[in-house]
């Protein structure tokens, strides 16, 4: 019983096109984090969300949208995707507060041509 | 800003040997610091943390003292398995609720 899930796990895009990715958790937590990891640069937060209708840029937000309809749901959107975007995308969900805890998803690995 | 350097991109053991990981953090006060473990094809999870000076945090055999005058939080491990072959994250949290992480030590464990 995986506590995020993420959906597509695998996507390939042309550029251009729009691509949303899909996280879902069953933590009940109220943050929740979009990163993309990419070999050099770790894990670098692109936008994340306090709650229900709360989004908040990251450090890298250029790009992507993100919405947060409801306490389970985060998605992340690219609206017009270029193949600089081609990088596996993890979500994850934390409780907050200064020592918050994150739990990440599987991710998704999205391949724009 | 709030930062975290991780200077080993790669290490190599062979099972048994000891380990060691770098990890130095540039803020203000006391930021809670954190290791994370990433296994192939999985995303991170969380190992464990500390948020106070001369705290231990340890989990599974691995261990990190959070050091407040050198700035540091250290992964070790006395003995390490093949399966301990992994990517090891340092983190640190910041006021915002957000993790800022290293960029990631990608260790291997020869049999």
């Amino acid at each position: 019983e995986a506590a995020v899930t993420q959906s597509p796990r695998n996507k390939v895009a042309v550029t251009g096109g729009k691509v949303t990715l899909s996280c879902n958790q069953t933590n009940n937590h109220n943050n929740m984090y979009w990163y993309r990891q990419d070999t050099g640069h770790g894990l670098r937060l692109i936008h994340y969300s306090y709650g229900a209708g709360s989004t908040e840029k990251g450090d890298i937000p250029d790009g992507y949208k993100a919405s947060r309809p409801s306490q389970e749901n985060f998605s992340l959107i690219l609206e017009l995707a270029t193949p600089s975007q081609t990088s596996v995308y993890f979500c994850a969900s934390g409780d907050g507060g200064s020592q918050d805890t994150q739990y990440f998803g599987p991710g998704t690995r999205l391949l724009v041509l | 800003g709030d930062s975290v350097t991780q200077t080993e991109g790669q290490v190599a053991l062979s099972e048994e040997d000891f380990l060691t990981i770098h990890c130095n953090y540039s803020a203000s006060g006391y930021p809670a610091l954190f290791w994370y473990v990433q296994y192939p094809g999985e995303g991170p999870q969380f190992l464990f943390r500390a948020s106070r000076d001369k705290e231990k945090g340890s989990s599974r055999g691995f261990e990190a003292t959070y050091d407040k005058g050198t700035t540091s939080f250290h992964l070790r491990k006395a003995s390490v398995q093949e399966s301990d072959s992994a990517v090891y994250y340092c983190a640190l949290g910041s006021n915002y609720n957000v993790l800022y992480f290293g960029s990631g030590t990608k260790l291997t464990v020869e049999p």
